[in-house]
């Protein structure tokens, strides 16, 4: 069945670490997000994109995080140099707009940054 | 600015009804959305609201109002599986920070 899938599921690293992951989104879905997630802040939007474009990069730190979609199978969302307060688990989620509402989440990379 | 506020946690008993409120302070939206996420996992998509009113879905409905910035989702015949946290989120962009359903047999 047709599923988002992000990779790796589990990142650990040390402070200053580059670290990329990785989202396949469903197959003819043609939005894209980046969300994360901490006990304290709740989930919080990163970035989207539609039709490979950014539309979104509001919630993003600039000076560290970057994200792109190379290509409609395939989200990157990279942290350059990673921080301890980065730790969190990041959510890929995608969606065919103009279609059903539906959205459907990746199951997580969790990031640990000692 | 944005800001969506809802309870943190709340009990309920199984086979009860349990309504869960979510109030927003935006200046305007498409659509407003309910995600159900059990702990350790990704967030499920549950229900949106564009007009307002309620819709229902199974077991699960939620309604809007727009006039007054609240939505609520209403859960029915509640099971044990229904616990989760429940996520109201403005257009899949701004999120609250979630309700935390606990069900007691």
């Amino acid at each position: 069945d047709a599923r988002v899938t992000q990779t790796p599921r589990h990142k650990v690293t040390e402070m200053g670490q580059e670290v990329t992951m990785r989202c396949q989104p469903i197959l003819g879905h043609n939005t894209v997000f980046w969300y994360r997630q901490t006990m304290m802040q709740g989930l919080e939007l990163l970035a989207y994109f539609r039709n490979r474009a950014p539309l979104d990069d509001s919630g993003m730190p600039k000076d560290r995080f970057s994200a792109e979609m190379p290509d409609a199978t395939l989200a990157t969302l990279k942290i350059q140099p990673s921080e301890p307060r980065d730790s969190a688990v990041y959510f890929c989620a995608s969606v065919l707009a103009g279609g059903s509402y539906e959205q459907y989440f990746g199951p997580g990379t969790r990031l640990t940054v000692t | 600015g944005q800001n969506i506020d809802q309870p943190t946690e709340m009990t309920a008993t199984e086979g009860a009804i349990v309504q869960i409120n979510c109030t927003y302070q935006t200046s305007g939206f498409n659509g407003l959305f309910w995600y159900q996420q059990h702990a350790g996992e990704a967030p499920t998509f549950l229900s949106y609201n564009v007009l307002d009113g309620l819709e229902e879905k199974g077991r699960f409905s939620s309604f809007l109002s727009r006039s007054k910035g609240y939505s609520y989702l209403l859960l029915k015949e509640l099971q044990m599986k229904d616990s989760a946290s429940y996520l109201c989120a403005v257009d899949k962009i701004i999120f609250g920070k979630g309700t935390r359903l606990h069900i007691l047999p």
